[in-house]
């Protein structure tokens, strides 16, 4: 079946504006995590959405992240007024259900972004 | 309380032995590894769960000594697919649902 899908692949902005990021889970996976990596570092956990619970968004690094997640399924991360520190790759998972289930996650193939 | 990877680089010849170590300074629910190949999404390889169960991978196998609060990947006769970059991802349990995953171990298998 389709896998965790993300657009889009590569973004460059200039600093200040703002960008919004898709990503489209697994069909039928109730939880949603959204990850950044930059360049050579590992996994920041940033936001994590589980079915209708309101979401734990103790991992986004200032109030210009927000993400929201529709219908339990597609999930938009929004950054405002761009930073050059915002450029990374940013990854999104999707698990059937929580972590404390013990299932694992799959990763989408993440949205480059650039911010000029 | 990201979790200490270790070591942070290691290079192999084919078909030699490797171990990755993931320590964690809080008692650890699970403990999740993904590989991750340059410009690729991390791919799941293993979850080791508080009480002995595993599920994953045939061929990598992995330890997890919750007295210590870490756990340990065994890469045995490594080949070359096996390059990438190894994280672990500690599960503490609780209200949260989120990974905490270490900052990474970079394994280049040479033939």
């Amino acid at each position: 079946g389709a896998g965790v899908s993300q657009s889009p692949s590569n973004k460059v902005t200039e600093k200040g504006k703002d960008v919004e990021l898709r990503c489209d889970p697994i069909s039928g996976h109730t939880a949603l995590y959204w990850y950044r990596q930059s360049l050579g570092q590992g996994l920041e956990f940033l936001i994590y959405f589980q079915g209708n619970s309101a979401p734990d968004k103790s991992g986004l690094p200032s109030d210009r992240f927000s993400a929201e997640r529709t219908g339990g399924s597609v999930s938009t991360l929004t950054i405002q007024r761009t930073q050059q520190e915002d450029s990374a790759v940013y990854l999104c998972a999707s698990s059937f259900t929580g972590t404390s289930g013990g299932f694992e996650q799959y990763f989408g193939p993440g949205t480059r972004l650039t911010v000029t | 309380q990201q979790p200490v990877q270790s070591p942070q680089a290691v290079i192999l010849r084919e078909g030699e032995d490797a171990v990755i170590n993931c320590s964690s300074s809080k008692a650890l629910y699970s403990v999740h590894w993904y590989r991750q190949k340059h410009g690729e999404a991390p791919v799941f390889l293993m979850i080791l769960l508080k009480g002995g169960e595993q599920k994953g991978h045939e061929k990598i196998s992995a330890s997890f000594n919750e007295k210590k609060q870490q756990s340990s990947l065994y890469l045995t006769a490594s080949q070359l697919s096996y390059s990438g970059t190894y994280f672990c991802g500690t599960f503490y349990g609780g209200a949260t649902n989120k990974l905490i995953f270490g900052t990474g171990t970079l394994l280049a298998v040479q033939p």
